[in-house]
Formats: structure tokens, C-alpha cells, sequence
């Protein structure tokens, strides 16, 4: 079955700094990648997703790349704030018989200090 | 629009007990997920359902099973529990299964095995 490592585990940036987190799967039909945020005791929350068709995905300072060969995707958050601090997940899926299981990354501790 | 509800928000059992949880998708969302989520092992997958049949399920014991009801609704059950079924379960809703959209999670319910 499909596999994903997510890394780093934990990461501490600067307020206004850029934060990147790197994901890799193993199943090669996989097609669709979402990116979750979780604030402490609250639900994952849907961020920006892209698909195996795109090989990049901007939402204001939100940016997901995808490269297929490698089988990695790529979270980048620029000009980063104290409200992004949260555990972010990545996570893959595959159409056609994949339904809609999600296999998660084991997520990035997040934190933005002052 | 309501969102993904679920119930109870906090369990606490026995060892050698059962549980059931419930979950109600968002309305007019016909596949319903089911994820276990523990500080170890992240986020994992249990099962899904779509028109009341299961379509998915992850790596888990016979202990746990669920069921979809017509109006979508889902519960989820665990038999003899066992001090590790200590987690937060998280539901999440979406329109259809094999279309590549957002799966959107309740709050969870957080169960504790004394």
C-alpha cells in the first residue's frame, strides 16, 4: 500500500521567514495530494491540495509543488505568521478504486516565534 | 451548512468493553472515512464507506467495524478494547468516493481505555 514520510518532524522559524515541508510517497498511482493544518485540539482543516496533473499550486503565501518522477510534493509558507503555528500533514490519495482513503504524512510541528 | 458532527466528544472505558461512535457527514455527503489518530502514529485509516457499503479498510483488527446507515450517517465500533485504542478518532465527509475532493473532518471524539 502506499507509504508517505513527512519531514521535518519539528520546525521553528522566525516570524516573517518562510517554513518548507517535504513529503514522499512510495505508490506511483497515487493523484492527489491535500495538506492539512491542525491547531491544537481542533480538527485537521483542508489548506491546499493539487493534483498529479499540476506541478504547482499557489494560495496567496501558500505554495504546493509536486514533482512526479521524484514521487516528493512540497509545502511552502512565506512571510510567516504567529497563526500558522499547528501540526501540518500531508497526505495521498489515488482516484479510481482509491475512494477517498487518505494516507498521512506523520505531520510537522510547526512554530513561528516572535 | 452544518458541519461534519460527531458524538460523544469524550469517552472513557473500561479494557474488555465496547464502544460505539457516531457521525453525522455534512448534509448531502455519501462517503464517510474513519481515521484513527494517536501522538505516535499520526493519522491512520480505517475504514470508508459510500451507500452504506464499506469501499475501504486500513490495517486494522477485527475489533473494529462499522456500518452506514441510509441517510449517511456512520458508526463505528470497537469490541474488547484494549489500552491501546486510546485516541482521538476523526471522521471526515465528502461528496462521493474516486473524486479527488476535500475531505472534510469533525472534531473527533477522544477515547480514553482505563
Amino acid at each position: 500500500g502506499e507509504n508517505v514520510e513527512q519531514h521535518p518532524s519539528t520546525l521553528s522559524v522566525q516570524e516573517g521567514d518562510s517554513a518548507v515541508i517535504k513529503c514522499t510517497y512510495s505508490d506511483s498511482a497515487s493523484n492527489y495530494f491535500p495538506w492539512y493544518k491542525q491547531e491544537l485540539g481542533k480538527r485537521p482543516q483542508l489548506i491546499i491540495d493539487i493534483r498529479s496533473n499540476v506541478g504547482e499550486k499557489k494560495d496567496q503565501r501558500i505554495a504546493v509543488t509536486l514533482n512526479k518522477t521524484a514521487k516528493h510534493f512540497s509545502l511552502h509558507i512565506t512571510e510567516t505568521q504567529p497563526e500558522d503555528s499547528a501540526v501540518y500533514f500531508c497526505a495521498a490519495s489515488k482516484l479510481t478504486g482509491g475512494g477517498n482513503k487518505l494516507t498521512f504524512g506523520t505531520g510537522t510541528q510547526l512554530k513561528v516565534e516572535l | 451548512k452544518a458541519g461534519v458532527t460527531q458524538t460523544p466528544r469524550y469517552l472513557i472505558k473500561t479494557r474488555g468493553q465496547q464502544v460505539t461512535l457516531s457521525c453525522s457527514p455534512i448534509s448531502g455527503h455519501r462517503s464517510v472515512s474513519w481515521y484513527q489518530q494517536t501522538p505516535g502514529q499520526g493519522l491512520q485509516f480505517l475504514f470508508e464507506y459510500f451507500s452504506e457499503t464499506q469501499r475501504n479498510k486500513g490495517n486494522f483488527p477485527g475489533r473494529f467495524s462499522g456500518r452506514q446507515f441510509s441517510n449517511s450517517r456512520s458508526e463505528m465500533n470497537v469490541s474488547t478494547l484494549e489500552l491501546g485504542d486510546s485516541a482521538l478518532y476523526l471522521c471526515a465527509s465528502s461528496p462521493q468516493p474516486d473524486v479527488n475532493t476535500e475531505a472534510f473532518f469533525g472534531q473527533g471524539t477522544r477515547l480514553t481505555v482505563v
